[in-house]
């Protein structure tokens, strides 16, 4: 099993900053098969980011990913309001595990 | 439009069983795996189960492995997640999802990229 272990826990910043979000695999995730959701109160998570740095569609060029191997890093530039949320990743290179998320807070 | 409509929560017993399904519409449905996906009150996700394009073969997580049994029928789009011997620790909303397709002898993966509104499962006596 691949345990996916996220930081920080909760971020809060202000409009127009930038937030680095981390996700680290306890293995190397097979091609890059990484994925970022963003899962606001009350909904299903959206699909942000997948194979570590491809945008899903519609997604603002302000979100975006990087990383290899075990270290992942999905980067929100110019943060707005509405980026409050609590943000996953996903490795599906070896079956399937979730981060435990970390918490985006809008100042 | 491309959705899927989870369908089967409610309120069951420690022990019990409850048949969650997941439909599909608007994209070709007999070429995706489907996932579930669940989520304990103020909790973070958890995936749960996957079941291949063709229903020929299902992966679970350990702590649903021997309880919990996916199947699907593709003439209908719908996906079942049969769930036995319910414990308090089951208690969720259960999402279905697709993520990567099989298609001409090749297979893509682009994340989980539609998912359901989630149906709710709460095991109490």
């Amino acid at each position: 099993e691949i345990v996916v272990t996220q930081s920080p826990g909760t971020l809060s910043l202000s409009p127009g900053e930038r937030a680095t979000l981390s996700c680290r695999a306890s293995q190397s995730v097979s091609n890059n098969r990484l994925a970022w959701y963003q899962q606001k109160p009350g909904q299903a998570p959206r699909l942000l980011i997948y194979g570590a740095s491809s945008r899903a569609t519609g997604v603002p060029d302000r979100f975006s990913g990087s990383g290899s191997g075990t270290d992942f890093t999905l980067t929100i530039s110019r943060l707005e309001p509405e980026d409050s949320a609590v943000y996953y990743c996903q490795q599906y290179g070896y079956l399937y595990s979730f981060g435990q998320g970390t918490k985006l807070e809008i100042k | 439009q491309v959705q899927l409509v989870e369908s089967g929560g409610g309120v069951v017993q420690p022990g019990r069983s409850l048949r969650l399904s997941c439909a599909a519409s608007g994209f070709t449905f007999s070429i995706y795996a489907i996932h579930w996906v669940r989520q304990a009150p103020g909790k973070g996700l958890e995936w749960v189960a996957v079941i291949s394009s063709d229903g020929g073969h299902a992966h679970y997580a350990d702590s649903v492995k021997g309880r919990f049994t996916m199947s699907r029928d593709n003439s209908k789009n719908t996906v079942d997640l049969q769930m036995n011997s319910l414990r308090a620790e089951d208690t969720a909303v259960y999402y279905c999802g697709r993520l990567g397709y099989c298609s001409g002898g090749s297979c893509h993966y682009y994340g989980m990229d539609v998912w359901g509104q989630g149906t709710t499962v709460t095991v109490s006596s």
